[in-house]
């Protein structure tokens, strides 16, 4: 039972590069999000879908784009990385507007220079 | 103002104390209510969650909601120093917010 697989684990990056950070589940959630984590800022939305073919804006969507083409999957793009995206990156899946709480991955350390 | 506000510590308390976390929120329409752990260097994991006040027990951890004062409380009793982790409140209208943690260090 993997759960909410992300990958890579680590990436440091180049101002300028750009990358792409999957995050893959097998629990059949319908929602998924990716949520960057700094210090002192807790966790904050960057974006999520709904359900495959959806995607929808967070609280800080600037620089990153989502797709999600297949239930399973939900990827999160930085087209022209900056030292500001230097941070740490979950995704997470739940069911319909779970009220229960998030299964999270283990998330993605990357530090552009 | 953040709808979840949360001490970020660090709290260091000696093994076998009891700790008190907590968080005050801003959002009325909030019904459900979260607590996740979170090791260093790993993924948040859900511990408890709750629904409107009240309080709801699991082995040495309680969770207790007051909603007339917006605030959100998790007790530890019996800390262990596999207690010491990062604990962050949560809760939702159609996604989750949460507070930006509290470290916690259990000492032996």
């Amino acid at each position: 039972n993997a759960g909410v697989t992300q990958t890579p684990k680590f990436r440091v990056l180049k101002t300028g590069q750009s990358m792409t950070l999957l995050c893959a589940q097998d629990m059949n959630h319908e929602y998924m999000y990716w949520y960057r984590q700094d210090p002192g800022m807790g966790l904050r939305l960057i974006h999520y879908s709904v359900g495959e073919g959806t995607t929808a804006k967070g609280e800080v969507p600037d620089g990153y784009n989502v797709s999600r083409l297949k239930k399973q999957n939900f990827l999160l793009g930085l087209e022209s990385a900056a030292p500001s995206q230097t941070s740490v990156y979950f995704c997470a899946s739940s069911y319909e507007q779970d009220n229960y709480g998030y299964t999270f991955g283990s998330g993605t350390r990357l530090t552009v220079v | 103002q953040k709808e979840v506000e949360q001490d970020p510590g660090p709290l260091s308390v000696p093994e076998g104390a009891i700790v008190s976390l907590n968080c005050t929120y801003s959002n009325s329409a909030f019904q459900y209510f979260m607590w996740y752990r979170q090791y260093s260097r790993k993924g948040p994991e859900l511990l408890m969650y709750t629904y409107s006040s009240g309080n709801k027990e699991d082995g040495r951890f309680t969770a207790q909601v007051d909603k007339s004062s917006k605030y959100i409380s998790l007790f530890i009793r019996d800390s262990q120093p596999s207690d010491s982790a990062t604990y962050l409140c949560a809760s939702n209208t159609d996604k989750l917010i949460f507070g930006t943690g509290t470290r916690l260090q259990v000492f032996p």
